[in-house]
């Protein structure tokens, strides 16, 4: 099957830096990318959809300043966690949009990041 | 706003045990996706449905889509301890901007 790939799986950074986490289709174009985060045992939360060459679409209550989005190519997508604080420690995941039948989402490993 | 409501939302059951997971929806979904996600990693892609009462079987686990493409289910027959995990359903609609809508997900424990 299709294959997203994330990087880097963890990382930890120090408060007020910034963190970039990237996402790529492996074996097919993704148009559409999307970051989500999510908490221990919870569902996926929808950050923000990415679209190539295109601006992001952010979810409500989500900062656009805060979690910068870049969709470079259909192939890559990233999100900067800028300044980041301890309360952005979470578990980040991407997911792409295999574009055709049954519009199938393939989600990458997931990011987890600390910030101490 | 497509809404889909998973239940049971936590399930815990000995080995050999059958379960159910719910996901309904008073929207038509044009697709929907099953997958299970266990903890530190991101979702694995189970089955995509796309017809109204389409079944597909994987191994001892046998999803459905309803005739009306609102809502679907995933049976587990004998459930076995590696069947642990998170099960989330997700849905969209037709249309250049598929945005999946997913359920709150069903935390599935199978206790040797």
């Amino acid at each position: 099957g299709a294959v997203v790939s994330q990087h880097p799986s963890w990382v930890i950074c120090k408060s007020g830096t910034s963190v970039k986490i990237e996402c790529r289709s492996l074996d097919f174009q993704a148009t559409t990318m999307f970051w989500y985060r999510q908490f221990p045992k919870q569902s996926l939360m929808l950050m923000a959809t990415s679209n190539e060459g295109s601006k992001a679409t952010y979810e409500q209550g989500v900062e656009k300043d805060k979690f910068l989005i870049n969709h470079a190519s259909l192939t890559l997508s990233t999100l900067t966690v800028t300044s980041a604080h301890p309360e952005d420690s979470s578990f980040y995941i991407c997911s792409a949009r295999e574009m055709g039948f049954g519009n199938t989402i393939y989600f990458g490993e997931g990011s987890w990041l600390t910030v101490v | 706003t497509q809404l889909l409501e998973q239940s049971p939302q936590f399930l815990s059951i000995q080995e050999g045990e059958n379960l159910t997971v719910y996901c309904n929806s008073s929207s038509v979904f044009s697709s929907l996706q099953w997958y299970r996600q266990e903890p530190g990693e991101g979702p694995v892609l189970l089955v995509t449905v796309v017809t109204g009462g389409e079944v597909k079987k994987l191994k001892r686990l046998t999803f459905q889509f309803g005739d009306a493409r609102k809502d679907s289910s995933l049976h587990i027959t004998a459930a076995q301890p590696g069947d642990t995990g998170l099960y989330l359903c997700a849905g969209g609609s037709a249309g250049g901007s598929y945005i999946p809508t997913f359920g709150r997900g069903t935390s599935l424990i199978v206790h040797p």
